[in-house]
């Protein structure tokens, strides 16, 4: 069974592009979570959808970030202009149900720098 | 609103060492209590968990049992690895939070040959 994919793994810009994320759940999860980790700021959760739906999004940043989860097995994570400080490691994660007793899954990452 | 809050790092222990790393929480109700490991590069992945009071989560040699009473879920292992060197991170997710977690700032071990 195939885990959390994220694209790309790796992604340098320079200030002020475009910059898109993008992550396919784990098949027949119904959660998905978006989260930032930086050393200096640690593992910050951005936002999570449950069954496609954006339930909070209190932890994303600015208006520069935007996501989208068009279907169960699809999620972008957008920023728009992108800033040196938004460089960091981006995690998308997803989880069977929306229980509180359901292991969320990991995907290996996207790290991405803003020059 | 709920809390995790973990043994500041890091951790350095010679191989074979007991390693403890604390964690106690704060929540309303009766969340679920997790251990996740990040190994480099890599993103985190579950390590135990347990879901109710009383209950040991364990895996790999790892142990850790959910205390109500005093609201933690310590991390044990009786005898540690080179290749237990990793960060940990302790968390919690209630029922009420739609599967929504908290998670604690992490904890880096090193373990030494």
């Amino acid at each position: 069974d195939a885990g959390v994919i994220q694209s790309p793994r790796h992604e340098v810009t320079e200030m002020g592009q475009e910059v898109t994320l993008r992550c396919k759940p784990i098949s027949g999860h119904n959660s998905l979570f978006w989260y930032r980790q930086t050393m200096m700021r640690g593992l910050e959760l951005l936002i999570y959808f449950n069954n496609n739906v954006p339930i909070d999004d209190s932890g994303m940043p600015e208006d520069r970030f935007s996501a989208k989860m068009p279907n169960a097995s699809f999620s972008t994570l957008k920023i728009q202009p992108s800033e040196p400080r938004d460089s960091a490691v981006y995690f998308c994660a997803s989880s069977r149900r929306t229980s509180g007793t359901d292991t969320q899954y990991f995907g290996p990452g996207t790290r991405l720098t803003v020059l | 609103g709920d809390s995790v809050t973990q043994m500041e790092g890091p951790v350095t222990l010679s191989e074979e060492a007991f390693l403890t790393i604390n964690c106690t929480y704060t929540a309303t109700g009766y969340p679920s209590l997790f251990w996740y490991v990040q190994y480099p590069g890599e993103g985190l992945q579950l390590l135990l968990k347990a879901t109710k009071a009383d209950d040991k989560g364990s895996n790999k040699g790892f142990e850790a049992t959910y205390r109500k009473e005093t609201t933690s879920f310590h991390l044990e292992k009786g005898s540690v690895q080179v290749s237990d060197s990793a960060v940990y991170f302790c968390a919690l997710s209630a029922e009420t939070n739609a599967g929504k977690s908290t998670f604690g700032d992490g904890t880096t071990l090193t373990v030494k040959p």
